[in-house]
């Protein structure tokens, strides 16, 4: 596609339940960001990939967050055991990849989860 | 990465130029300066970049100081559709992702 696109848009889930956040990046780019920005906060770094490896993960906050990606192309972000303090946008972005600092990342629109 | 400091808020009247300020006096020599904006409930959206001369595309002006220590986004002629939270960002070659801080709420009013 044109732009990196997040799926779903919303996702309303009960407290407890596992989650699956996907995102399909620009073709052809091999890095990608995922990002969350709580309800009037800055945006917060989760997890980069390169390729299908993520060599920075450093920015998980907890056990019950992994992510993959499979094929140098689609993400999913999972949330195991949702709690409420999870409700955020989901931000993911994809860029070229390595190599130069010179590249823009491209964001898509995020999905917008709410833990009830 | 470096850190940056940016005014939390800024106003700016429709048709004006728009000059939105970044301080980031501990920028390293291969640190490039990025400026991103995020118009409420979208994702945010790349406008500009530079290492240390100052770049011209069809959205902005990216100047920087000689000493790099601080730079100026410049929007010519702000629209309302500019009304956006600004971000100023410093990220080294080597660097994997982008570090956004608080940003400038900029304001253009009619």
């Amino acid at each position: 596609g044109a732009g990196v696109s997040q799926s779903p848009s919303n996702k309303v889930t009960e407290k407890g339940k596992d989650v699956e956040l996907r995102c399909d990046p620009i073709s052809g780019h091999t890095a990608l960001y995922w990002y969350r920005q709580s309800l009037g906060q800055g945006l917060e770094f989760l997890i980069y990939f390169q390729g299908n490896s993520a060599p920075d993960k450093s920015g998980l906050p907890s056990d019950r967050f992994s992510a993959e990606r499979t094929g140098g192309s689609v993400s999913t972000l999972t949330i195991q055991r949702t709690q409420q303090e999870d409700s955020a946008v989901y931000l993911c972005a994809s860029s070229p990849g390595l190599g130069t600092g010179n590249t823009e990342a491209f964001f898509g629109q995020g999905t917008r989860l709410t833990v009830v | 990465d470096a850190k940056t400091t940016q005014p939390p808020s800024m106003d700016c009247a429709e048709g004006r130029a728009a000059n939105l300020p970044c301080n980031h006096s501990t920028i390293s020599g291969n640190e490039y300066v990025y400026w991103y904006r995020q118009i409420h409930s979208q994702g945010p959206q790349y406008i500009i970049h530079g290492l240390k001369n100052n770049e011209t595309n069809e959205m902005a002006s990216l100047i920087i100081t000689e000493d790099r220590k601080s730079s100026t986004l410049i929007l010519p002629h702000a629209t309302l559709r500019d009304t956006a939270v600004y971000y100023c960002i410093v990220r080294a070659g080597s660097a994997r992702q982008l570090t956004f801080g608080s940003g400038t709420q900029l304001t253009v009013l009619p």
